[in-house]
């Protein structure tokens, strides 16, 4: 069974702060991605890696930096966090590329910039 | 660029019943696989079951699903609902690789007794 940590599990932050969310898998997997998730809008993809020290944007980037130091780690950074994004943020892998892929989630970090 | 579109935000019926979540798409891709991941209270999304393949059921835990090409849909039913199936849907597409799941808004299923 795939392993995918996520830590911290909720978090607090001052508007203008920087956060950031950190995901750690143990599934030997190349592909790393984060989500958000918000009422109303589902599940939207931020940032994506496929292989270390690299990494890509998603649908929805803006407000946002990514990480990924090593296969294992992929961080999430929000370098001024604003009021909009207090949201659910989902960390996921997969195995491999393609459109067969398949992808396990971590828990959930529960954002809130008041 | 890829979309999904599932109809319902919630839905609520009784123990017992039938149930129907609705999933349409829109891709350029010929090949892109259809997803269907479900979230449970304080879990992580988890899959459901998947398919590629025109006119083919695709079968897990009680839930059952048939990729249509022609009309762009991909809907899952289940015949009978338990209690515990209440949690949130996720139907997703993925068409191009190595960019993620495209999902859909997500529909909430509460089953009552």
């Amino acid at each position: 069974e795939a392993a995918v940590t996520q830590s911290p599990r909720s978090k607090v932050a001052v508007t203008g702060g920087k956060v950031t969310l950190s995901c750690h898998q143990t599934n030997n997997h190349d592909y790393m991605y984060w989500y958000r998730q918000d009422t109303g809008h589902g599940l939207r993809l931020i940032h994506y890696s496929y292989v270390a020290d690299s990494t890509e944007k998603g649908d929805i980037p803006d407000g946002y930096k990514a990480s990924r130091p090593s296969q294992e780690n992929f961080s999430l950074i929000l370098e001024l966090a604003s009021l909009s994004q207090t949201a659910v943020y989902f960390c996921a892998s997969s195995p491999a590329g393609g459109s067969q892929n398949t992808l396990y989630f971590g828990a959930g970090t529960r954002l809130s910039v008041l | 660029g890829d979309s999904v579109t599932q109809k319902e935000g919630l839905v609520t019926l009784t123990e017992g019943l039938p149930v129907m979540l609705n999933c349409t798409y829109q891709t350029i891709y010929s090949n892109a696989f259809l997803f269907w991941y479900v979230h449970y209270l304080n879990e992580s999304p988890r899959l459901l079951l998947k398919s590629s393949t025109d006119n083919k059921r695709t079968e897990h835990q009680g839930f059952h699903a048939t990729l249509h090409k022609s009309s762009s849909s991909f809907h899952l039913q289940k015949s009978s609902a338990q209690l515990s199936d209440s949690a949130l849907y996720y139907c997703a597409l993925s068409g191009g690789y190595a960019q993620g799941l495209t999902f859909g808004l997500g529909t909430r299923v509460s089953v009552f007794p």
